[in-house]
């Protein structure tokens, strides 16, 4: 079964930190990498979203990606108290002729004021 | 935001009565998802659909089916709900492979 792993956490950062979020991949054919971002009793929102090797920013945000480890990661600079939920990561995986979406489990992000 | 529409918001049934859920958008998607998610577990794919009457089992499709006989409709149901499908459910679309999916506000289901 092909999976997608993330370090659950919760991860406690202070405000104006970095925050680093991780995940794997057990698919070496995955091409489309997503981070969503989820609050509390809300449906997931999509942050970033990642289709080449290397550094891709967006604001505050940074997804980089090593097709060889089969790593992607997300960056959050000076992270704010309203960057508080849970991240998860998506990765597309081709099983037939055509290609799902599965998630990781989450990290729950805290973001100390 | 992305005109998705999921039915009800909220159900509350008993162990062995059948389920439908429904999810309707109005972007013309070509995909669209079923998720349950649970503590602990994040989002599990139900079943998904890359066209109207073309479905694919999940990961945990077992107790659950799935109809598609139009564009804007998806529809998950569960033929004798057990009180282990209790869970929120996601409903998610998207235009086309590799692209990002846009979600539903949910359906919080409950089988006492």
């Amino acid at each position: 079964q092909k999976e997608v792993e993330q370090n659950s956490g919760p991860l406690s950062v202070p405000e104006g930190a970095i925050a680093s979020l991780n995940c794997t991949y057990s698919d070496r054919g995955s091409q489309s990498f997503f981070w969503y971002r989820q609050y509390s009793g809300k449906s997931p929102e999509l942050i970033m979203f990642i289709y080449s090797n290397g550094d891709k920013e967006d604001g505050r945000f940074t997804a980089q990606l090593n097709k060889a480890s089969q790593y992607v990661s997300l960056l959050i600079r000076d992270s704010q108290p309203s960057d508080s939920a849970t991240y998860l990561c998506a990765v597309n995986i081709m099983e037939t002729s055509y290609d799902k979406v599965i998630f990781g489990p989450g990290t729950s992000l805290s973001v100390i004021p | 935001d992305a005109g998705i529409t999921q039915s009800p918001r909220h159900k509350v049934t008993e162990t062995g009565t059948p389920v439908t859920l429904r999810c309707h958008q109005t972007e013309n998607h070509r995909y669209m998802y079923w998720y349950r998610q649970d503590p602990g577990h994040g989002l599990r794919l139900i079943h998904y659909s890359y066209g109207v009457k073309d479905t694919d089992k999940g990961e945990v499709s077992d107790g659950y089916s799935v109809s598609r006989s139009k564009t804007e409709d998806f529809l998950l149901t569960l033929e004798s709900a057990t009180s282990s499908q209790t869970s929120v459910y996601f409903c998610a679309i998207g235009s086309h492979l590799n692209s990002p999916l846009h979600f539903g506000n949910g359906t919080r289901l409950t089988v006492t």
